[in-house]
């Protein structure tokens, strides 16, 4: 079956320090690649989109000079939260799909605590 | 832009109680309508989803029928279990963005 898996699961790190994520799909190729931020509340912000071969794409109030994203090839993707701060905290979440397909599968999130 | 509304911030019901969670989008495509459900410590699942308007998707005795009229997608279902109980979001999806409505959180009591 398609999973999607995600590193490290939780991490703390100092306000103004940057922290890298990755994201790992097995079972099928990750053609495209969307990164969110679950708020505590439970909300959820689409950062960006990634599909091969093509440019990133970020959404509004998100840049790549923020949140640079890297995904080499159809199994993984990593995103570093670059000086990090309170508003920064959250669960990060990848979502991948592959070819031809409606579903994109999560990860089970990277939970990032700012102190 | 695409958004999501889901009207109800927590529904608590008893076991085989009925269930209907409120969703209304907003979008200039023809998107296709998910439901995903959360549990503690997981990224969401997909719990159904509908390509096409005016048809419905059907998943674990879920339902949800894809109103282009209304713009709604409202979720239901006929007998809820204490299993039930997670977060449910409904969304949109356009070329490959998805957008979540705020989650609806479903407690079910024994």
């Amino acid at each position: 079956g398609a999973l999607v898996y995600q590193y490290p699961r939780r991490t703390i790190c100092k306000s103004g320090t940057s922290m890298r994520m990755e994201c790992q799909a097995v079972g099928f190729q990750a053609t495209s690649v969307a990164w969110y931020r679950q708020s505590p509340q439970k909300t959820f912000e689409l950062i960006a989109l990634s599909t091969v071969n093509s440019a990133i794409k970020y959404e509004q109030n998100f840049t790549q000079e923020k949140f640079p994203i890297s995904h080499p090839n159809l199994s993984f993707s990593s995103m570093t939260v670059l000086n990090a701060y309170l508003e920064d905290r959250g669960l990060y979440l990848c979502g991948a799909r592959g070819d031809n397909s409606y579903e994109q599968y999560f990860g089970p999130g990277t939970r990032l605590t700012v102190l | 832009g695409d958004s999501v509304t889901q009207k109800q911030g927590q529904v608590t019901l008893s076991e085989d109680d009925f269930l209907f969670i409120n969703c209304t989008y907003s979008t200039t495509t023809y998107p296709t309508l998910f439901w995903y459900v959360q549990y503690p410590g997981q990224g969401p699942q997909l719990l159904l989803k509908v390509t096409t308007a005016n048809n419905k998707g059907i998943s674990r005795g879920f339902e949800a029928t894809y109103d282009k009229g209304t713009t709604s997608f409202h979720l239901q279902k006929a007998s809820v279990q204490e299993s039930d109980s997670a977060v449910y979001f409904c969304a949109l999806d356009d070329n490959n963005r998805i957008f979540f409505g705020d989650g609806t959180q479903l407690v079910v009591k024994p």
